[in-house]
C-alpha cells in the first residue's frame, strides 16, 4: 500500500512570504503529525491531528498553523516566512494516535532566502 | 520532561561487526518505543515498534529491547553491512505529555 506522501519536496522562499506544505497519510490513518528536523534542535514537534482535531501543540509561535481534512490529509502553513524556519518538516501518520507505529514521509525541504 | 539521549553520538565499524546502539528515557510512563533509520536528507523508515509491555522485538538482523523500569533500550544490528550506514533514531511515546519524543541519534558508519 502506499506510503505517506509529502509535497512538495523542496520549496525555496523569501523572507516574509507564507508556505503551506501537504501531507497525505497511509489510507486509514487517521493520526497525522508534524515535525521539524534541524541540524542545531533535531526533530521537534510542531502539531498532531486526529479526526481534524488538533489534539497536540509544539512550542511554536503562532505562525505555524495546521489542519486536516476529512479524508484525513493535513497542510501546515508558516506564514511570514524567517530564515531560520529553513528545515525539513516530516509527517507522521499512524492508526490510532501514539499506541500504534508511526510512519514517516520523505519530508519537505524548505530553503528561506 | 521526558527526555531521550542516545549513545553513542557516532559510530564507525568494519563490515561484518555486531553492534548495539542504547537509547535511555527519563520517565517511563511511555506508550511505546520506536527505532527508526533515517538516510541523509530523507524521511524516517521505522524498524522496530516495542510495545510498553513488550522486552523485545526481532526483525531480520536487528532486535531491539526494552526496560521500561530502568528507562532503557537497545538496538543490536548483527552482521552489520555498509548499507546499515545512517542516522538512527529512538523515540518514546510519551504518556504524560502524549507526543512522540526523540533522541537525537546515533550516527553509523560500516566501512568495507
Amino acid at each position: 500500500k502506499a506510503g505517506v506522501t509529502q509535497t512538495p519536496r523542496y520549496l525555496i522562499k523569501t523572507r516574509g512570504q507564507q508556505v503551506t506544505l501537504s501531507c497525505s497519510p497511509i489510507s486509514g490513518h487517521r493520526s497525522v503529525s508534524w515535525y521539524q528536523q534541524t541540524p542545531g534542535q533535531g526533530l521537534q514537534f510542531l502539531f498532531e491531528y486526529f479526526s481534524e482535531t488538533q489534539r497536540n501543540k509544539g512550542n511554536f509561535p503562532g505562525r505555524f498553523s495546521g489542519r486536516q481534512f476529512s479524508n484525513s490529509r493535513s497542510e501546515m502553513n508558516v506564514s511570514t516566512l524567517e530564515l531560520g524556519d529553513s528545515a525539513l518538516y516530516l509527517c507522521a501518520s499512524s492508526l490510532n494516535r501514539l499506541t500504534t507505529e508511526a510512519f514517516f514521509g520523505q519530508g519537505t525541504r524548505l530553503t528561506v532566502v | 520532561k521526558q527526555e531521550v539521549t542516545q549513545i553513542p553520538a557516532a559510530l564507525s565499524v568494519p563490515e561484518g561487526e555486531n553492534l548495539v546502539l542504547n537509547c535511555s528515557f527519563t520517565d517511563s510512563a511511555i506508550y511505546n518505543l520506536q527505532w527508526f533509520r533515517q538516510d541523509p536528507g530523507k524521511g524516517l523508515t521505522s524498524l522496530l515498534l516495542i510495545q510498553s509491555s513488550q522486552r523485545e522485538q526481532t526483525s531480520g538482523r536487528l532486535n531491539a529491547s526494552l526496560d521500561k523500569s530502568s528507562g532503557r533500550s537497545t538496538l543490536y544490528i548483527a552482521a552489520s553491512q555498509p548499507g546499515d550506514s545512517a542516522t538512527y533514531l529512538c523515540a518514546v511515546s510519551d504518556g504524560n505529555t502524549d507526543k512522540l519524543i526523540f533522541g537525537t541519534g546515533t550516527r553509523l558508519q560500516v566501512f568495507p
